[in-house]
């Protein structure tokens, strides 16, 4: 079965703080994405990683960014925690360059920014 | 620009009914369609997944129909049961993405009561 972990489920942190969220996924896949979920906005890609060290930008990447220095790891950084931060943060992996394959998600971090 | 869009945002049976979730999408030029399942709290399990190609896919009491021309898909649940309740995701990829960057709906909230 295909795993993905998350640092934390749940992380309480203070306005200017910079924020590190992980993401290991253990099934070797090219693919790695963050999203951030919010009640009446629904799912949103902020980056994802298509191999080591790549990454592109989402459709909500601003006040991000993104660190894959390993295969299995993909971290989502909070440079300045902001108060409209706070949400749900998904991570997914897949396996390769086919569009068509499945995306596994992690269990999610909730992240309160006070 | 694709939009997903899902009716109802909230559902509620009685146990043993059968039922349909709505899913459209407003760029027919679409890869594959995906319907996730989300338990409060938690990540997304991936339900089902139709290629473009396809006109449907079903797994066990989950029948999952695409219309790639009317820009419709639809999720039958039969014989609905307590433990089915959850928020229901659908997902598009992107004609013109190749690395499978999911675009969701805002879910449907399904309640089964015993």
């Amino acid at each position: 079965d295909v795993k993905v972990t998350q640092s934390s489920r749940y992380l309480v942190k203070r306005t200017g703080e910079k924020v590190f969220l992980e993401c290991v996924q253990d099934m070797d896949h090219e693919n790695m994405f963050w999203y951030r979920q919010d009640p009446g906005l629904g799912l949103r890609l902020i980056y994802f990683s298509y191999d080591v060290k790549m990454k592109e930008k989402g459709d909500i990447p601003e006040g991000y960014s993104v660190s894959r220095e390993k295969k299995e790891r993909f971290s989502l950084i909070l440079e300045s925690a902001s108060t409209n931060q706070t949400s749900m943060y998904l991570c997914a992996s897949s396996r390769g360059q086919k569009p068509t394959d499945t995306q596994y998600f992690g269990p999610g971090t909730r992240l309160t920014v006070l | 620009k694709q939009e997903v869009t899902q009716i109802p945002a909230a559902l509620s049976v009685p146990e043993g009914e059968n039922l349909v979730l709505n899913c459209s999408f407003t760029d027919s030029a679409i890869y594959n369609l995906q319907w996730f399942r989300q338990d409060p709290g938690k990540g997304l399990t991936s339900l089902l997944l139709i290629q473009s190609s396809q006109r449907e896919q079903t797994s066990g009491r989950l029948n999952a129909s695409l219309d790639k021309s009317s820009g419709r898909s639809t999720l039958y649940i039969a014989a609905s049961q307590p433990g089915d309740s959850a928020t229901y995701l659908c997902a598009v990829i992107r004609g013109s993405s190749n690395t499978g960057k999911l675009i969701f709906g805002q879910g449907t909230t399904l309640q089964v009561k015993p």
